[in-house]
């Protein structure tokens, strides 16, 4: 079974701009979380979406959005962006909201210039 | 609030030693779950275990074991023979039950020399 995908793999972006990062959870997986990972720290939380609704947001300024589509795939969208933006953006699915384990895939390399 | 401390930042050890990463938690919970994963250069997270907080047993597999001690609020792994294939970053996160949102620690960078 395919695991997690996303696209793209890296991305080059100028200060201001606006990027669309896209995600497909693996099989079944209703749920799917982006996280943010600026080097040298572990990933953080940015949101997760569950059955399409928001489910849970982490400390992030209102230029960062994001959504999922009926066949449970997602978005994320950073709007006016900045140079402290540049960082490797993760996402994971798993099958619901709850107890579950999430499962990552390989990530988009974005860059601020 | 949750916090997860990993107090090293880069471990260096030679192919066939034993490493130890280190890993403190805090949380307000009672229960919650303790996680490792992999990243090695390609950025890619790799799952390597989940653990509830009301099962303290030590886990074995393979070269890799864990030890879980609730009183210290640490959940510690062990690479036994180090491999060079074993060099990347590791992190431990928590989860609190009902959630599946991850809270990580800053990572340790192993490096397994030749």
């Amino acid at each position: 079974d395919a695991g997690v995908t996303q696209s793209p793999t890296h991305l080059i972006k100028t200060r201001g701009q606006h990027v669309t990062l896209r995600c497909s959870p693996i099989s079944g997986h209703k749920s799917v979380s982006w996280y943010q990972q600026v080097l040298g720290q572990g990933p953080q939380f940015i949101f997760q979406y569950y059955e399409k609704e928001e489910r849970g947001r982490g400390n992030f300024p209102d230029r960062f959005s994001a959504r999922q589509f009926p066949n449970y795939s997602s978005e994320l969208n950073v709007n006016a962006l900045l140079l402290g933006d540049s960082a490797l953006y993760l996402c994971a699915s798993s099958p619901g909201q709850g107890d579950y384990e999430q499962y990552f895939g390989p990530g988009t390399r974005l860059t601020v210039t | 609030a949750q916090k997860v401390t990993q107090a090293q930042t880069e471990i260096s050890v030679v192919e066939k030693e034993d490493v130890t990463l280190d890993c403190v938690y805090e949380t307000r919970d009672t229960t919650y779950y303790l996680f490792w994963y992999k990243q090695p250069p390609s950025g890619e997270l790799v799952f390597l275990i989940r653990r509830n907080s009301f099962d303290e047993q030590n886990e074995i597999s393979g070269r890799y074991s864990w030890n879980f001690q609730k009183s210290t609020s640490s959940f510690n792994f062990t690479i036994t023979a180090s491999q060079v294939v074993d060099s990347a970053v590791y992190f431990c996160a928590l989860s609190a039950s009902g959630y599946s949102t991850l809270t990580f620690g800053k990572g340790t960078m192993l490096l397994v020399s030749p």
